[in-house]
């Protein structure tokens, strides 16, 4: 079946360092790949997608490419901010119908001023 | 667009006791998703609605726990006779088509 595999946090940086976070997936067919993020005490909420190879996901200084061939979708933003602290999610949403989507464990970044 | 709505945010029960949370998904969503989710993990998958029709149910969901979406728009999920491994966040997601729009969630601890 289809699954996701995230590095494992914490992650911890300094304000304004290099951020990357490894997503990797399996699935069959042709996947749309999302990052979703939980702040404390919230639900999660989208970040970016990405739906087709080659594809780049932006939003708020994060980005994320569908690598088909690597089968990733890693994370990254160049200068976090205290504010990015929070769980970030990688999940796939299968093109074979099921509607379900499947999501990793998360990982937890944390900036420090 | 409100957004997704989850009622209570917290409950507090004993073992054995029912308990039963309500989700209201953004109006035009046909699509309703409950979720279950503790510490370190990510949202596991306990079953979805396309309007009034219940679609799937994770395997793994016990007898104890059913789900309704009777009109195709809010929907409740009812866990039967509590047990201390059911304290959890419980989350409801809407969409329309890939994107999931979550719920705060309603945090679940049973004594």
């Amino acid at each position: 079946g289809d699954s996701v595999t995230q590095m494992e946090g914490p992650v911890t940086l300094s304000e304004e360092a290099c951020l990357t976070i490894n997503c990797t997936y399996t699935a069959t067919g042709y996947p749309s790949l999302f990052w979703y993020v939980q702040y404390p005490g919230e639900g999660l909420q989208l970040l970016l997608k990405a739906t087709k190879a080659d594809d780049k996901g932006s939003n708020k200084g994060f980005e994320a490419t569908y690598r088909k061939e690597t089968t990733s979708f890693h994370l990254e933003k160049g200068s976090v901010q205290v504010s990015d602290s929070a769980v970030y999610f990688c999940a796939l949403f299968s093109s074979g119908g099921s509607y379900i989507p499947t999501f990793g464990r998360g990982t937890s970044l944390i900036v420090h001023p | 667009d409100t957004g997704v709505s989850q009622n209570p945010r917290h409950k507090i029960t004993k073992r054995g006791q029912n308990v039963t949370f309500r989700c209201d998904p953004i109006s035009e969503h046909n699509r309703l998703y409950w979720y279950r989710q503790t510490l370190g993990q990510g949202p596991e998958f306990l079953t979805y609605f396309q309007n009034e029709a219940q679609l799937e149910k994770s395997r793994l969901l016990s007898d104890r726990f059913s789900a309704e979406r009777p009109k195709g728009s809010f929907s409740t999920l009812e866990i039967q006779r509590t047990e201390q491994g059911d304290s959890a966040m419980y989350l409801c997601a809407s969409s329309v088509e890939e994107t999931q729009y979550f719920g705060p969630g309603t945090r679940l601890l049973v004594l």
